[in-house]
């Protein structure tokens, strides 16, 4: 059973560019969350998707987007990036968005220069 | 006060002794609670959860959970190198709440 692909495992991009970054959920998963992971503030809850709907969102500026198709995969924007939102980007997936166990994919690893 | 706290440690111990990882929590509604272990430079790995008050074992990991005084501990029996990493203690709430993580205790196993 394949577990959570994330895409792409790293990017490198310029200030006040924007960045898409893609998570494909296990098989039958249907919540998708998105969490942003630095040295200095851990892992910071950005949103959650269940069903093609945003159930919860963390406080981050609204620079920071996301979204969910049908299938299950969920993208999440960052526009106008800025130096501090350099970053691991991981995505975890669970069956369902309530009391159940989430899986993380791989990451992504953005630089901003 | 932190959502979910844990001491950063490192903790160090050797090779074949207990380590116990300990993580308080400040929402009395949280219902489930788990252990991820993150090696340098990967993603989170869920090793343990547990939803009741009490043990759960599973291998060499022992879950401890007392939501009356909102703590939830991890030990590791006869702890290896390869255990060395950080532990990410996650608390989630009922319904569509978010997972909660600490900034995690880095565990040093010593040969």
């Amino acid at each position: 059973k394949a577990g959570v692909t994330q895409t792409p495992r790293y990017l490198i991009k310029t200030r006040g560019q924007q960045v898409t970054l893609s998570c494909s959920p296990i098989s039958g998963h249907r919540s998708v969350s998105w969490y942003q992971q630095t040295p200095g503030q851990g892992l910071q809850f950005l949103f959650e998707y269940f069903s093609e709907t945003q159930r919860n969102k963390g406080n981050f500026p609204g620079r920071f987007s996301g979204r969910q198709f049908s299938n299950s995969r969920s993208e999440m924007n960052v526009s106008t990036l800025e130096l501090g939102d350099s970053a691991l980007y991981l995505c975890a997936s669970s069956l369902q968005a309530m009391n159940t166990e989430a899986f993380f994919g791989q990451g992504t690893r953005l630089t901003v220069v | 006060q932190k959502e979910v706290e844990q001491n950063s440690g490192p903790l160090s111990v050797p090779e074949g002794a207990i380590a116990s990882l300990n993580c308080t929590y400040s929402d009395r509604g949280s219902q489930s609670f788990f252990w991820y272990r993150q090696y340098s430079g990967k993603s989170p790995e869920l090793i343990m959860s547990i939803y009741s008050n009490g043990d759960k074992e599973d291998g060499r990991f022992t879950a401890q959970l007392n939501k009356a005084s909102q703590y939830v501990s991890l030990l590791i029996r006869d702890s290896q190198p390869s255990d060395s990493a950080t532990y990410l203690c996650a608390v989630k709430s009922t319904g569509f709440q978010k997972l909660v993580f600490g900034t995690g205790t880095r565990l040093l196993v010593s040969p």
